[in-house]
C-alpha cells in the first residue's frame, strides 16, 4: 500500500533553511500530487504547496515566498526547503497525497517536528 | 482566500449521541472540493468524508456529511468512545487550500 516517511532535521536556528524531505513508497511519485501540510503546536492544520513531477507546483501565499518544493524521481520522493526561518515556523510537519478525484488528502505521513531556535 | 469557520469549537457528548459539527465557508465552495478529516492525539489527520458527503474507504456508515454552498455539516449518529478526537474540514476550490480552525469532540 501507499506510504509516506519525512525526514529532516529535527531544529534548525533562525534565519536559516528548514529542508525536509518524503520518501513514498508503494505507488510512483509520477502519479498524483504531493503536498506538505504543518501544524503548529496545539494549533489547526495550514496548507503549505503542492509538487507534480512535471514541475507545476502551487503554494500558499502565507509563507510569502519562503518555500520551495521539488521532486526527485530517482528517489521517489519529494522535499520542502522553507527560507529564513523563525520560531513561527515551529511546527509538525505532514507531507500527503493528493487525490485529484476527490479533492482530498487520502494518505499523509506521520509527521516530523519541525523546531526553529537558537 | 475562503476561509473556513468551523463552530462549535469544542463538543461535549456522551457515548450513544449524536455530534453535529458545522464548517462554514466565507464564500460558496464547489461540493466537490469539502473534506473533513479527524485527527486523534499524535497521530496524521485521517480522511473521513470528500465530496462534501462521500466517505472515505474503511470509514464507518455513523459518520455522514451534509451540505452545500456556503454551509456544510459532518454528523456523526452515535458516538463511539474512538470517535472522540478533533474534526477539521478542508477546501480547494480554489487557491490557497485552506483548513477550518477544527472541533473538538471530547468525552461528556
Amino acid at each position: 500500500q501507499v506510504q509516506l516517511q519525512e525526514s529532516g532535521p529535527g531544529l534548525v536556528k533562525p534565519s536559516e533553511t528548514l529542508s525536509l524531505t518524503c520518501t513514498v513508497s508503494g505507488v510512483s511519485i509520477t502519479s498524483y500530487f504531493w503536498n506538505w501540510i504543518r501544524q503548529p503546536p496545539g494549533e489547526g492544520l495550514e496548507w503549505i504547496g503542492y509538487i507534480h513531477y512535471s514541475g507545476s507546483s502551487d503554494y500558499n501565499p502565507s509563507l510569502m515566498s519562503r518555500a520551495t518544493l521539488s521532486v526527485d524521481t530517482s528517489k521517489n520522493q519529494f522535499s520542502l526547503n522553507l527560507r529564513s526561518v523563525t520560531a513561527a515556523d515551529t511546527a509538525i510537519y505532514y507531507c500527503a497525497k493528493w487525490d485529484e478525484a476527490r479533492r482530498a488528502f487520502d494518505i499523509w505521513g506521520q509527521g516530523t517536528m519541525g523546531a526553529v531556535s537558537s | 482566500e475562503i476561509v473556513l469557520t468551523q463552530s462549535p469549537g469544542t463538543l461535549s457528548l456522551s457515548p450513544g449521541e449524536r455530534a453535529t459539527l458545522s464548517c462554514r465557508a466565507s464564500q460558496s465552495v464547489s461540493s466537490s472540493s469539502l473534506a473533513w478529516y479527524q485527527q486523534k492525539p499524535g497521530q496524521a489527520p485521517r480522511l473521513l468524508i470528500h465530496s462534501a458527503s462521500s466517505r472515505a474507504t474503511g470509514i464507518p456508515d455513523r459518520f455522514g456529511g451534509s451540505g452545500s454552498g456556503t454551509d456544510f455539516t459532518l454528523t456523526i449518529s452515535r458516538v463511539e468512545p474512538e470517535d472522540f478526537a478533533v474534526y477539521y474540514c478542508q477546501q480547494f476550490g480554489g487557491s490557497p487550500l485552506t483548513f477550518g480552525g477544527g472541533t473538538k469532540v471530547e468525552i461528556k
